[in-house]
Formats: structure tokens, C-alpha cells, sequence
């Protein structure tokens, strides 16, 4: 699975749209960005996942440049139960191969 | 969405005994079960792929016979950590992939906090 590269931590106000970034430069074409959040001492959550579109959800939205090489997870108005570690995965959907790798994520800090 | 489950959150266990951690998918059948262990402050380290009726992959550096999956169903998967030593506390976390609908999402457990004395 390709590697993922994101900042380890960000702060944002709440109720501003919290923008966090990540690069998969050696993303393969079958492998998707997904989206992972964990907050402290639980299991993580899936928030989102997309190919090449851009998609959106109740959660989030998930920008993917044109090249695939990078993609930003949107949060659009963040409030403070939003604080968690948030992890991006690149992962192909073939079961055997699909496993995710883990990254180091980004800590998003919401502040009032 | 699907619900998984992991028993016990929490155990405490002497160094020397074995601790067994159950994970289930509660509303839909796991083909696929992954199993994670996570030190604090750390991320999500992989530790083993299993398919149901087969035999656990295992990631380079973990041990297979200290850490013992079984994948019986497609609705339970087990960890054993035989022998337990104090180096194996940590916090323990399934996921499970499904069949139909939503299958390309993995579903994680809550997570079961070892603490071996």
C-alpha cells in the first residue's frame, strides 16, 4: 500500500471549516483515500473514502487533486468533539490486498 | 452503520498467562478481520490479516505463535497473547471488511486495553 504523509498536528477554531491535508505521491491506480478519525482511547471511525472524484458526505468532504498525488479532508464546521487524531489511508479494495497501513495522522485541535 | 464489537474493553492479566480478545461484527458477515495494536501516543500498527477459514497473515516482526488468531465465522475473530508479558501491554483494536453493501469500508472495534503485571 502506498505511504501517506500528513502535518502531525493542526489547530482550528470552532465553527471554522478545518482543512487537513495529506500526500500519497505512490498512490496506485486501484487504491482509494480513506478517511479515519480517532478519538482518545476508542476504535477509529471512517468519516470518508473516494478514487478521483471529489465526494462529500453528513461528515465530511474529500478533495483529490486532478494527479491524485495528494488530497484534503474538509470538515465544515468544526466543533470541539471534532478533536481527534485524524488518519489518511490509501487501500485498494481487493480483500487480500486491501489491508490498511496507518500513518502517523494529524491531531486536530478544536479550540473555542 | 455496521457495528463491531470487541470483549473485554479492559483486562489486566498476570505476566506468564495467556488472554484471549474477541471481535465481532454484530450486523454483517466478516470476510476479512484485521487486528491492530496501538502503543500510547502511537499510531495503528498492523499486526495481522485474517480470512474466515484460513490461516492469519501476519506482518513482518509479529509472532505468529505468541499471538494466536483464529477466524472461525464470519462474525468472530479471536487474538490470543500466550505467554503475556509486561512489553505486550497495549491497546488492542479489530476492524472487520464485509460482504455486500458497504464492503469497502473497514470497521473498527472499540479496542481492548491489555495490561499485563
Amino acid at each position: 500500500d502506498a505511504k501517506t504523509t500528513q502535518p502531525p498536528s493542526m489547530d482550528c477554531a470552532e465553527g471554522r471549516a478545518a482543512n487537513l491535508p495529506c500526500n500519497h505521491s505512490t498512490i496506485s491506480g486501484n487504491e482509494y483515500v480513506y478517511w479515519y478519525r480517532q478519538i482518545h482511547s476508542q476504535g477509529p471511525q471512517y468519516i470518508i473514502h473516494g478514487l478521483k472524484n471529489n465526494e462529500t458526505n453528513e461528515m465530511a468532504s474529500l478533495i483529490i487533486t486532478e494527479d491524485r498525488k495528494s488530497s484534503t479532508l474538509i470538515l465544515p464546521h468544526a466543533t470541539l468533539r471534532d478533536t481527534a487524531v485524524y488518519y489518511c489511508i490509501v487501500s485498494s479494495l481487493n480483500t487480500n490486498a486491501g489491508k490498511s497501513t496507518f500513518g502517523d495522522g494529524t491531531t486536530l485541535t478544536v479550540k473555542p | 452503520g455496521a457495528v463491531v464489537s470487541q470483549h473485554p474493553s479492559r483486562v489486566i492479566c498476570k505476566s506468564g498467562t495467556s488472554v484471549k480478545i474477541e471481535c465481532r461484527s454484530l450486523d454483517f458477515q466478516a470476510t476479512t478481520m484485521f487486528w491492530y495494536r496501538q502503543f500510547p501516543k502511537k499510531s495503528l500498527m498492523l499486526m495481522a490479516t485474517s480470512n474466515e477459514g484460513s490461516k492469519a497473515t501476519y506482518e513482518q516482526g509479529v509472532e505468529k505463535d505468541k499471538f494466536l488468531i483464529n477466524h472461525a465465522s464470519l462474525t468472530l475473530s479471536t487474538l490470543t497473547v500466550t505467554s503475556a508479558h509486561p512489553e505486550d501491554s497495549s491497546f488492542y483494536i479489530c476492524s472487520a471488511r464485509g460482504v455486500g453493501g458497504r464492503d469497502y469500508e473497514q470497521y473498527f472495534g472499540p479496542g481492548t486495553r491489555l495490561t499485563v503485571t
